[in-house]
């Protein structure tokens, strides 16, 4: 079952614009990772923010979260070309025995164009 | 240090066959997860492994296996193929396990199947 679920589905914007991701979960975290995918293949980690902090960035990445509404965005800002993809947010969640289970969401898919 | 790499990249079978997928993690990482991309569904967990042992499983059913070697390469496999099967199949390795650390899962290129 999907934890965590993006919107919109698909945004377009044109280079130089910000573009911003929102992910909602259901459950109790102990993190919530965002990650991007290059047109089917594999998945590379952008970051990681703990179930104790608020904001995050990376670069042009800035990533909030909202543990009473159980949601957080990712803000790409002065977007390029090169970051169309699609992107996914994955909640950590404590699935039993010592472990955390990575649920991912079904994604955004973003079109920068140039 | 080589990325995590996965084999075959592309897979053709039929219904009722069976494959082996392989995923060969980054040198030091001991925990590899296995996830299910379908356009369908997105990305869903199967299994994860950390020394040979398996710690977690999601919700899919007895003809998807897998194991860990010794060395950390890990393989699943799928019996009985069913045209829902086709997919890409992403393998992630991590230092330590989901749970000891917050570990970065590190993706592979995955494994494309198709079940005609």
């Amino acid at each position: 079952s999907q934890q965590g679920e993006e919107d919109p589905q698909a945004l377009s914007i044109q280079e130089g614009e910000n573009a911003t991701m929102n992910c909602s979960y259901k459950t109790s975290i102990n993190n919530l990772q965002w990650y991007r995918q290059n047109s089917g293949r594999g998945l590379v980690h952008l970051i990681l923010i703990r179930s104790n902090e608020r904001e995050k960035h990376s670069g042009r990445l800035r990533v909030t979260l909202d543990t009473s509404k159980k949601s957080s965005s990712l803000l790409i800002t002065a977007s390029r070309a090169a970051d169309t993809a699609s992107y996914f947010c994955a909640t950590a969640a404590y699935s039993g025995a010592g472990s955390y289970q990575l649920t991912f969401g079904k994604g955004t898919k973003l079109s920068v164009i140039p | 240090k080589a990325g995590v790499t996965q084999t075959p990249r592309y897979l053709i079978k039929t219904r009722g066959q069976q494959v082996t997928l392989s995923c060969s993690p980054i040198s030091g990482h001991r925990s590899v997860s296995w996830y299910q991309q379908t356009p369908g569904q997105g990305l869903q967990f199967l299994f994860e492994y950390f020394s040979e042992t398996q710690r977690n499983k999601g919700n899919f059913p007895g003809r998807f296996s897998g194991r860990q070697f010794s060395n950390s390469r890990s393989e699943m496999n799928v019996s009985t193929l069913e045209l829902g099967d086709s997919a890409l199949y992403l393998c992630a390795s991590s230092l330590a396990p989901s749970g000891i650390r917050q570990e970065t899962q590190y993706f592979g290129p995955g494994t494309r199947l198709l079940v005609l």
